[in-house]
């Protein structure tokens, strides 16, 4: 079964600095790979997706994430941080061709201080 | 605008009541999915639908039932509450295939004592 781990549960960080949260699965064949966003209050929301093509991909608000086949990897980066980017990540998987479920991580909490 | 609603957004219940979720989506999306948050354990699909009439269940899915009898509705029912289904439950729809968005709902957060 596939898998997803987000090893920061919780990070720390001073307006302006930069990010990258770390995202790895477990699946040998193709994946789709998202980041969704939880803001205080409200609900998920997709910050961006891989799923073919060039494996750096953008998001919205300057967040990014490269997929790194060779480390079944999917960070995510952002090289500027405002006080505003304060909210849960979470990192998603599919890897079933033909299967819409998604696999969550279990997220980290991301406080920026001002 | 289509969106995505859930109701109620707070519920307080007693442990072996039957209770039960609303979600319904005005997107006309074939998939629908619900999903429970916790703490330490992040989001984790309870039961999915990808159509009228099709359910199934997902990796968390005991004590919940779901039906689907048209597009854009599929209410979550606990048979029994349990206090270990105190949770935060979150809907989503997307209209596939696998690469699409799913959109999520605002949350229930539902405390059963």
């Amino acid at each position: 079964a596939q898998s997803v781990s987000q090893h920061n549960h919780h990070v720390i960080l001073s307006e302006a600095a930069s990010l990258e949260l770390g995202c790895n699965y477990s699946y040998g064949g193709t994946v789709n790979l998202f980041w969704y966003v939880q803001y205080p209050g409200q609900h998920l929301q997709l910050l961006l997706k891989y799923f073919s093509g060039d494996p750096l991909v953008k998001g919205i608000k300057g967040f990014e994430a490269e997929f790194i086949k060779s480390k079944f990897s999917f960070n995510l980066r952002k090289p500027s941080v405002q006080w505003s980017d304060t909210a849960e990540y979470f990192c998603a998987v599919n890897a079933d061709f033909g299967n819409e479920k998604l696999t969550f991580g279990t997220g980290t909490r991301l406080t920026i201080i001002p | 605008d289509a969106e995505i609603t859930q109701s109620p957004r707070h519920k307080i219940t007693e442990t072996g009541r039957q209770v039960t979720l609303a979600c319904h989506q005005t997107w006309n999306h074939n998939n629908m999915f619900w999903y429970r948050q916790d703490l330490g354990h992040g989001l984790r699909l309870i039961h999915y639908s990808y159509g009228v009439q099709d359910t199934n269940k997902g990796e968390v899915s005991d004590g919940y039932s779901v039906s689907r009898s048209n597009t854009e509705d599929l209410p979550l029912t606990l048979e029994s509450a349990a206090s270990s289904q105190t949770s935060v439950y979150f809907c989503a729809s997307s209209e596939g295939p696998h690469t699409d968005t799913q959109y999520f709902g605002p949350g229930t957060r539902l405390t059963v004592l």
